[in-house]
């Protein structure tokens, strides 16, 4: 079945350097999106990468998307003590519009 | 515009008892959809509906859960007789089309 892995489960930074994380999935998708989780709140969308698409921007984040590798990463740039949250990719199924999320990366800021 | 409302935030249940989670999608929005996430855990899709309809049931445990959206009202997300494994967060989305969904803040059920 189809299923999103994030990498690493879990990542610790300085404030102000950057925040990589990785994403995989198994099947062909319409396109990825990436959200955000603080502890114990609802998620919220961050950025929609469509399948034909390799780079997108919005901010300080910066997502990218190897359809051939079946693999996205998302960029946090200049990390603030707000930016620690979970971190889920959701990718959505061709035909199917559920999203799959994967299990996330909890990400945390020190300052 | 109003996000995606869920009600309640929190609720306790005891085993055996019913639930019911209301969830009211952002104005202009007739795809729902709902998710179960356990602690630590990403979220599992459930149920996606349109107006009065089911489209996609897949994830959904084949006893006790039931999901509604009426033509007028919330959509209901129903647990029936409800057992410990069912505490979780529960989150409704909703979209516009095919594309971007919103959530709610969810509902934590605790069953004691």
């Amino acid at each position: 079945s189809q299923q999103g892995e994030e990498d690493p489960q879990a990542l610790s930074i300085q404030e102000g350097e950057n925040a990589t994380m990785n994403c995989s999935y198994k099947t062909s998708i319409n396109n990825l999106q990436w959200y955000r989780q603080n502890s114990g709140r609802g998620l919220v969308h961050l950025i929609l990468i469509r399948s034909n698409e390799r780079e997108k921007h919005s901010g300080r984040l910066r997502v990218t998307l190897d359809t051939s590798k079946k693999s996205s990463s998302l960029l946090i740039t200049a990390s603030r003590a707000a930016d620690t949250a979970s971190y889920f990719c959701a990718t959505d199924a061709m035909g199917a519009q559920k999203l799959v999320f994967g299990q996330g990366t909890r990400l945390t800021i020190n300052p | 515009n109003a996000g995606v409302m869920q009600n309640p935030r929190h609720l306790v249940r005891r085993r055996g008892q019913e639930a019911r989670l209301r969830c009211s999608p952002m104005k202009g929005h007739s795809h729902v959809y709902w998710y179960r996430q356990l602690p630590e855990e990403g979220l599992k899709f459930m149920v996606y509906l349109q107006k009065e309809n089911i489209i996609d049931e897949s994830g959904m445990p084949k006893e006790r859960f039931s999901a509604e959206f009426p033509k007028e009202g919330p959509s209901i997300l129903r647990i029936q007789q409800v057992v410990r494994g069912d505490s979780a967060a529960y989150f409704c989305a909703s979209s516009r089309t095919d594309d971007i969904q919103y959530f709610g803040a969810g509902t934590r059920l605790s069953v004691l």
